[in-house]
């Protein structure tokens, strides 16, 4: 167990639903992290957030993703209008930004989705 | 026994020897990289990181070699036992330019024959 959570675990849901997923980081952790890893593949980034700023959400794989931490805290990643497409593990991480550039990110077990 | 990362994805070797783990990336900028352990369901778990200005660090029956020319990186696990089966993946950090973003390699499936 590295500290970071994830909720929930697993979810199956329709296409065409809304889903959401929560992350909760290491308390002391400033940086968070969400990928999403396909079978046989490594981790994906898709963008990542330094305390309650997103700093970089390009990678966002379309406009029906989105993702927030409103207080520095948790945050949320939320897919509108699923598609069978988007049927994968999606991975949080965090990290402590250290002035020496060294920012090794804990990840947390993941939430799998299944899209039918 | 060795890998070489991408073109041979999968490493088998006996319980007690020594595994070499490959690993070729993209950018030359990159100026931070992570080696990741992947169990089967759970998410990847850190291992052993090194900067850019460092060709070798070494942990607790790990070592990571670092070859800025050519781009490479490798993962060397001493006496290899069945709990490091597992997938490995080396992620480069590419720095504050790209929004400090991790880009990580298909990955190696090792398998530890006891």
């Amino acid at each position: 167990d590295t500290g970071v959570s994830q909720d929930p675990r697993h979810k199956i849901t329709k296409r065409g639903q809304n889903v959401t997923f929560r992350c909760d980081p290491i308390s002391e952790h400033n940086r968070l992290y969400w990928y999403r890893q396909t079978l046989g593949q490594g981790p994906e980034f898709l963008t990542y957030f330094q305390n309650e700023a997103q700093l970089e959400k390009s990678r966002l794989l379309s406009d029906r993703f989105s993702a927030e931490r409103p207080k520095g805290s948790f945050s949320t990643l939320e897919i509108q209008r699923t598609e069978q497409g988007d049927s994968a593990m999606y991975l949080c991480a965090s990290s402590f930004n250290r002035d020496s550039g060294s920012y090794e990110q804990y990840f947390g077990p993941g939430t799998r989705l299944t899209v039918t | 026994g060795e890998s070489v990362g991408l073109h041979l994805p999968t490493l088998s070797v006996q319980e007690g020897d020594n595994s070499i783990i490959n690993c070729a990336y993209s950018n030359s900028a990159s100026d931070y990289f992570i080696w990741y352990k992947q169990e089967s369901g759970k998410g990847p778990q850190f291992i052993i990181d090194i900067r850019s200005n460092m060709d070798k660090r070494q942990g607790q029956r790990v070592t990571v070699l670092l070859n800025k020319t050519v781009k490479h990186l490798s993962l060397q696990i001493a006496a290899t036992q069945p709990g490091d089966s597992a997938v490995y993946f080396c992620a480069e950090n590419m720095g504050a330019n790209t929004g400090n973003q991790f880009y990580f390699g298909t990955g190696t499936s090792l398998t530890v024959i006891p």
